[in-house]
């Protein structure tokens, strides 16, 4: 079946924009997550979503950052007034329950000029 | 930090050796996943292994987890250039519902 797709793939903005990532997750996958990597890092987490609502939040590093399921499946991670800073590779992975094997989109890549 | 380190950073070998990366870890765990990801893009699963577990095989990798020593170990044997890839542990703690707290991953380089 479909694995985890992510759009777009790559999304260049400007300091101050507005942008919107978007993950379509496994069909059937309850657990959804957001992470971030930067360069030469391993992926940090964000937040994680059961079904529709937001079940740990503890990742977003502030209140420009925002995330929705509003339907227990597709998310989109939204960042308000982006900064250069925010320029890194944003992954989403689902999976079945919070136990199991998370599986990863291809990713975002951000750039912030 | 409850995420340990992995070491070595970075590990040159040539073709047919067996690569071994270790993952250290702080807290109690649910389970332990080791991912491949090549050009900084999309990770692949490679093998979840459970805090009940001490072993596990995919192939020609095989993970260790010893959680006295709360640590695991993921050893490719007969390694490929294809293999040249970072290497990422990731723990999932009991208290922390199932996020993926990372490391930061070692580099793999496979000459031919």
């Amino acid at each position: 079946g479909a694995g985890v797709s992510q759009t777009p793939s790559n999304k260049v903005t400007e300091k101050g924009k507005y942008v919107e990532l978007r993950c379509d997750p496994i069909s059937g996958h309850t657990a959804l997550y957001w992470y971030r990597q930067s360069l030469g890092q391993g992926p940090e987490f964000l937040i994680y979503f059961q079904g529709t609502g937001a079940a740990d939040d503890s990742g977003l590093p502030n209140d420009r950052f925002f995330a929705v399921r509003p339907e227990g499946s597709v998310s989109t991670l939204k960042i308000q007034r982006t900064e250069r800073g925010d320029s890194a590779v944003y992954l989403c992975a689902s999976s079945s329950t919070q136990w199991d094997t998370q599986y990863f989109g291809p990713g975002t890549r951000l750039t912030v000029l | 930090s409850q995420q340990g380190e992995e070491d070595p950073q970075a590990l040159s070998i040539q073709e047919g050796e067996n690569a071994t990366m270790n993952c250290s870890y702080k807290t109690s765990i649910n389970n332990l996943q080791w991912y491949r990801q090549n050009s900084g893009r999309g990770l692949v699963h490679l093998i979840l292994i459970r805090s009940n577990e001490r072993e596990k095989h995919s192939g020609r990798l095989r993970v260790t987890l010893d959680t006295s020593k709360k640590s695991s170990s993921l050893l490719i044997t007969a390694s490929r250039a294809a293999d040249t890839a970072s290497y990422f542990c990731a723990t999932v703690f009991y208290n922390q519902g199932g996020k993926l707290i990372f490391g930061q991953g070692t580099e793999l380089s496979v000459k031919p």
